[in-house]
């Protein structure tokens, strides 16, 4: 059972355009929601993450919108770049799980210039 | 610069040998992590270690075993190694469940 749904699983933008990558889960206990990217040859890097206590949290141009209500929590790259493409992950977590992620499936970004 | 360091970026193993790839943190991290990633089927965890000598089943841990006998490094094995186990191999490590640190994986290929 996959704890944590991810769509799409592509993505193609245009460069200055945004891009939305979207999560859903049904674990309530969940207390921490992370993004990671990953290019390609190497390993995910965190790149931003939300607790539920807000409903948005925003590092230059990456937002992630959370909807506790709805169990679903979003990625927003604003003005999106060719560097930007890449590989995204959700993910979500417990704080009694001593440190498990739940990932989704990923999005594979590419940003056209 | 804290980093998680997997031996091999690259293996080419045949079927049925048995196979260790190895995963050293510098950050004095309690828990570490082993995940496959396969394309469409995203990271998938094999197993996880909160402590030394300590190891936890993850979703797929058939086919492996896993080995912490010091703090900061992780062993995955493969004891008899099969086509099916062609994969990225990731390792990962944290301290308290908040902002995992990746290593640049481990592509593997059983012929």
């Amino acid at each position: 059972q996959q704890q944590v749904k991810q769509s799409p699983q592509s993505l193609i933008v245009q460069k200055g355009g945004i891009s939305i990558i979207n999560c859903a889960y049904e674990n309530t206990a969940f207390d921490y929601f992370p993004w990671y990217q990953q290019f390609p040859g190497k390993g995910p890097a965190l790149l931003i993450a939300i607790r539920p206590d807000v409903s948005e949290k925003k590092e230059g141009r990456f937002t992630i919108s959370f909807n506790k209500s709805a169990k679903q929590f979003s990625l927003h790259i604003m003005d999106s770049q060719p560097g930007d493409s890449a590989t995204y992950f959700c993910a979500a977590s417990r704080g009694s799980t001593l440190g498990r992620l739940y990932f989704g499936r990923g999005t594979q970004l590419t940003v056209w210039p | 610069d804290v980093k998680v360091t997997q031996s091999s970026r690259y293996l080419v193993k045949r079927t049925g040998e048995k196979v260790f790839l190895e995963c050293v943190q510098d950050m004095d991290h309690e828990n570490m992590f082993w995940y496959r990633q396969d394309p469409g089927l995203g990271l998938r965890l094999i197993y996880f270690s909160y402590d030394v000598k300590m190891k936890e089943k993850g979703d797929i841990p058939e086919g492996y075993s896993v080995s912490r006998e010091k703090k900061e490094r992780f062993s995955l094995i493969l004891e008899s190694a099969s086509t099916n186990q062609t994969s990225m191999y990731l390792c990962a490590s944290t301290s308290g469940g908040y902002g995992y640190t990746f290593g640049s994986g481990t592509r593997l290929t059983v012929v």
